[in-house]
C-alpha cells in the first residue's frame, strides 16, 4: 500500500539556523499538506498546497514558514530561522480530493536548542 | 471558530471492556469527520470516517462510530477491547468547504491484558 514517507526522522538545529524538512506524498495525490504537534498538545493545521500554489494556511503559518514542491515528487517545509517554540513533531498529509481522507507520514521530529 | 473536543484525556481499560470515548466538534453547517489512531512509535491512520449517510459507520479492527446531528457529536465506540488497541486516538473534522483537519486533543488509551 503505498505512503506518505517524511526525512528526516529527526532534526536537531540550533536557534535562527534554517530547516528543510521533506515530505514525499502518495504519487497519485494532489493536495498536500503540513501540520505540527508540540508535545503534550492538538495537532495543528499548518499549510495546505494544491496546484504548486498554498491554497490555505494558518496562523502560525507566517513569514518564517515557505512550502514547496521542488520536482514531481518531493513536497518540502522550510523554516528560515527556527525558534525554540518550532520544536515539534511535523507532519506531512497527501490526499486526492480537497475532503477526503488524508494520508499521514511517520513525522519529523524537530528539536530547536 | 470550528473546534474539536474530546472529553476524555487518558482512559485506563481491562481487556474485554467497552470503550466509548467522546467527541463533540463545533460547526453548523455540513461537516466531515474523522477518528485516526496513533499506535506507540507509528504515524496517524485513519480508523474511520463520516462523510454523509447511514450516520453509524464501521471502521477497521471492530471500531464504529456514530454521528449524532443534534448534538454535535461523533462517538468512538467498541465493544470489547484488546491490549493491542492501546494508542492514542484522534478526533477531527473538516469543514465549511475547507480541506484543512481540525483535531481534538487526543484521547490516550492504555488497555491492560
Amino acid at each position: 500500500e503505498p505512503e506518505v514517507t517524511q526525512t528526516p526522522s529527526h532534526q536537531v538545529t540550533q536557534m535562527g539556523q534554517e530547516v528543510i524538512l521533506r515530505c514525499v506524498p502518495i504519487s497519485n495525490h494532489l493536495y498536500f499538506y503540513w501540520y505540527r504537534q508540540i508535545l503534550g498538545q492538538k495537532v495543528e493545521f499548518l499549510v495546505s498546497f494544491y496546484n504548486n500554489e498554498i491554497s490555505e494556511k494558518s496562523e502560525i503559518f507566517d513569514d518564517q514558514f515557505s512550502v514547496e514542491r521542488p520536482d514531481g515528487s518531493n513536497f518540502t517545509l522550510k523554516i528560515r530561522s527556527t525558534k525554540l517554540e518550532d520544536s515539534a513533531m511535523y507532519f506531512c498529509a497527501s490526499n486526492s480530493g480537497g475532503t477526503d481522507t488524508q494520508y499521514f507520514g511517520p513525522g519529523t521530529r524537530l528539536t530547536v536548542l | 471558530a470550528q473546534s474539536v473536543s474530546q472529553h476524555n484525556h487518558h482512559v485506563i481499560l481491562s481487556e474485554a471492556a467497552s470503550l466509548e470515548l467522546g467527541c463533540n466538534y463545533s460547526y453548523g453547517g455540513t461537516v466531515n469527520l474523522f477518528w485516526y489512531v496513533q499506535y506507540p512509535g507509528q504515524h496517524l491512520q485513519l480508523l474511520l470516517k463520516y462523510f454523509s449517510g447511514d450516520p453509524l459507520v464501521k471502521g477497521i479492527k471492530g471500531f464504529e462510530a456514530e454521528f449524532i446531528k443534534s448534538k454535535f457529536s461523533f462517538n468512538l465506540r467498541k465493544p470489547s477491547v484488546q491490549w493491542s488497541d492501546t494508542a492514542e486516538y484522534f478526533c477531527a473534522v473538516n469543514a465549511g468547504g475547507y480541506n484543512k483537519l481540525i483535531f481534538g486533543a487526543g484521547t490516550r488509551l492504555a488497555v491492560h491484558p
